[in-house]
Formats: C-alpha cells, sequence, structure tokens
C-alpha cells in the first residue's frame, strides 16, 4: 500500500509534556498538509509544506507548534508543553502539485493529554 | 469571512431510501469544492472533485454536483455500508488548504 502513513497512530500523554508525530506522504506528491481533527467538527488547517518549504500556517499553529519537512520527504508535527486543550486527531495529507490538487489522508494520530 | 455548511447534522435512512446531503459554501474565488467520505476512528477518504458550476460526478450510489453556492451529494438506494460522515470542504485559488464543514453523519439501517 502505498497510501499516507502516519506514527504513532495513539499517543497518550500527560500535560507540559513534549510530543512529535509523523507522516510519510505518498511518495510522488510534494505537497504535505497538517490538519487537526475535534470530535463533531471537520479538520481545520495547520500548515502547509511544497517540498522542504512551509508555505502556509494558519493562525491556530501557536508557538508551542512546530513542523519541519527536511528534505522534501516525510514531515514531524511536534507539540511542546501540550494542554489538554490538543487532545485531538492530528491528520496528515498530501496532493502532487498538478492540476486536480486532490489532498490523500492518512489514518491519523490520536492524541490524548491527561 | 469564508464558511463552509453543511446540512443536515445527521440523517437517518432506511436501506433503499434515497436522500441528499448539502454543503452551502460563501467563499471568494473557489478553485474547487471536495467531498469525503470518513468512517469512525480513520482519515477522510476522497470521493469526489468539483471545478465549475452544472458539474456532476458519479461513484456507484453517490452523485456529486455544483452550483455557484451549494453542492449537493446524491445517494441513490443506500446500503448500510454508506454509513459514514460525509464531509464537504472548498479550496480557495489563493491557498493551498482546504476549509471543510463540519460534516453529515448517515445512518442506513437495514
Amino acid at each position: 500500500d502505498t497510501g499516507v502513513s502516519q506514527n504513532p497512530r495513539h499517543k497518550i500523554t500527560k500535560r507540559g509534556q513534549n510530543v512529535t508525530f509523523r507522516c510519510d506522504p505518498i511518495s510522488e506528491h510534494n505537497r504535505l498538509y497538517w490538519y487537526r481533527q475535534t470530535l463533531g467538527q471537520g479538520p481545520e488547517f495547520l500548515t502547509y509544506f511544497q517540498n522542504e518549504a512551509q508555505l502556509e500556517k494558519s493562525r491556530l499553529l501557536s508557538d508551542r507548534f512546530s513542523a519541519e519537512r527536511p528534505k522534501g520527504s516525510f514531515s514531524t508535527l511536534e507539540i511542546q508543553r501540550t494542554e489538554q486543550g490538543d487532545s485531538a486527531m492530528y491528520l496528515c495529507a498530501s496532493s502532487s502539485g498538478g492540476p486536480m490538487y486532490e489532498q490523500y489522508f492518512g489514518p491519523g494520530t490520536r492524541l490524548t493529554v491527561t | 469571512e469564508d464558511q463552509v455548511t453543511q446540512s443536515p447534522e445527521a440523517l437517518r435512512l432506511q436501506e433503499g431510501e434515497s436522500s441528499s446531503l448539502n454543503c452551502s459554501y460563501t467563499v471568494s474565488g473557489l478553485r474547487g469544492l471536495f467531498w469525503y467520505r470518513q468512517d469512525p476512528g480513520k482519515g477522510p477518504e476522497f470521493l469526489f472533485t468539483l471545478y465549475s458550476a452544472g458539474e456532476e460526478k458519479e461513484k456507484e450510489r453517490l452523485k456529486a454536483t455544483l452550483t455557484k453556492k451549494e453542492s449537493f451529494l446524491h445517494i441513490t438506494a443506500p446500503k448500510p455500508e454508506d454509513s459514514a460522515t460525509y464531509l464537504c470542504a472548498v479550496r480557495k485559488r489563493s491557498q493551498g488548504n482546504l476549509i471543510f464543514g463540519k460534516g453529515t453523519k448517515l445512518s442506513v439501517k437495514p
């Protein structure tokens, strides 16, 4: 299967700890996106990369959040000093840069902050 | 402000009972409208992209249509396996990200 993969699938952490998630996009896709989804809501955009360049960041992305995509391949999303409000599903998606622009999502990482 | 509104929030159908889900949007400079299906605990699964008013796309029992202000997802003779949350999203010409609605949770009873 060559879809988007995310690790870990589940993460439970204590408030104040740092966590890091990884996303591996579809291999030929040069665009990578991070979204956050809470119960009963649609995904909310966090940030977006084209190759290794971070092109857009949402106002939702506080200073405690940082994302990287070294070498334009996989990406990591780090949350520092986690808060209970950070509990959510973190979704990664990838797309090609062509005219179709469909974003294909991974299975997500479920974060629970206790 | 850019907004995507889906209705109804939840829909219960009997197997074989056709219906439609609505997605209305207020966005300046629409690049495309997207429909996704999401099963509990999983990531959204891409269904359709619509780019211009009047466009229609079909896949099995699903048909998506687009006007200048809204999109409909028509479900013909649904089966229990069609039960899921259906998400609508729009993309603006000036941005790379998608703006999602809250979704419609569809339940199809046998």
